[in-house]
């Protein structure tokens, strides 16, 4: 069956520090969608990716998507404490789009 | 809009306990889905619905059953609890079954089977 892995699963940054997850699915994607869980908390939708190669930002978070559409990645610059918690990617496969399957998510904490 | 609503938040049962929890959302979505969250596995589809009176099964859906007899309602039922279904659950919707469509979550409800 399908799979997507993320990578790294635990990062600790200094406070200001960039960050970066990578998702890697096993099959071709129809989008992939980011999302954020703080700890303790439900996870939160942040962001969906269509197109091959897209690129979207939302203030310091920049989302791509491959060219492939097999990979995508999130990258957080300058990270502040209010960005800590777990980040997953999620995909539908082009054929049979009714189940998302989720990464194994990156663990982000914050050395303030 | 209270969302997606999910009771109860907490849950401790016995080996070979049944239980159901609860999940309802007040958005009128027509997809529904149970996902079971363990350290360093993510989140796994345990059974999803596009609309009432239709469920299927997702990645890791033994020992679990669900119905959906309303649009509103999406239960999932624990036959005969294991420890091994100690886990975070979360009830998921979104207003289409399709691709662009992102999933809303409840709370979540923490279960501990001894």
């Amino acid at each position: 069956g399908q799979q997507v892995m993320q990578i790294p699963q635990y990062q600790h940054v200094q406070e200001g520090e960039d960050f970066t997850t990578y998702c890697n699915s096993s099959t071709t994607l129809s989008n992939i969608q980011w999302y954020k869980q703080r700890p303790g908390g439900h996870p939160v939708f942040l962001i969906q990716l269509v197109k091959s190669g897209e690129v979207k930002k939302q203030k310091r978070l920049t989302f791509q998507f491959g060219e492939a559409k097999k990979n995508s990645s999130l990258h957080i610059t300058a990270t502040q404490t209010t960005d800590v918690g777990t980040y997953f990617c999620a995909g539908r496969r082009r054929q049979g789009n009714e189940k998302l399957t989720f990464g194994t998510g990156t663990r982000l904490t914050i050395i303030p | 809009n209270a969302g997606v609503t999910q009771t109860p938040k907490f849950q401790v049962l016995k080996t070979g306990q049944s239980m159901t929890l609860q999940c309802a959302q007040d958005m009128n979505h027509e997809y529904m889905s149970w996902y079971r969250q363990d350290p360093g596995m993510g989140l796994r589809l345990i059974h999803y619905s596009v609309g009432a009176g239709i469920t299927d099964q997702g990645e890791v859906p033994n020992g679990y059953n669900v119905s959906r007899s309303t649009t509103e309602d999406f239960p999932l039922r624990l036959l005969s609890a294991a420890p091994s279904q100690t886990s975070v659950y979360f009830c998921a919707s979104s207003y289409s079954k399709f691709a662009d469509s992102p999933l809303h979550f409840g709370n979540g409800t923490r279960l501990t089977v001894t």
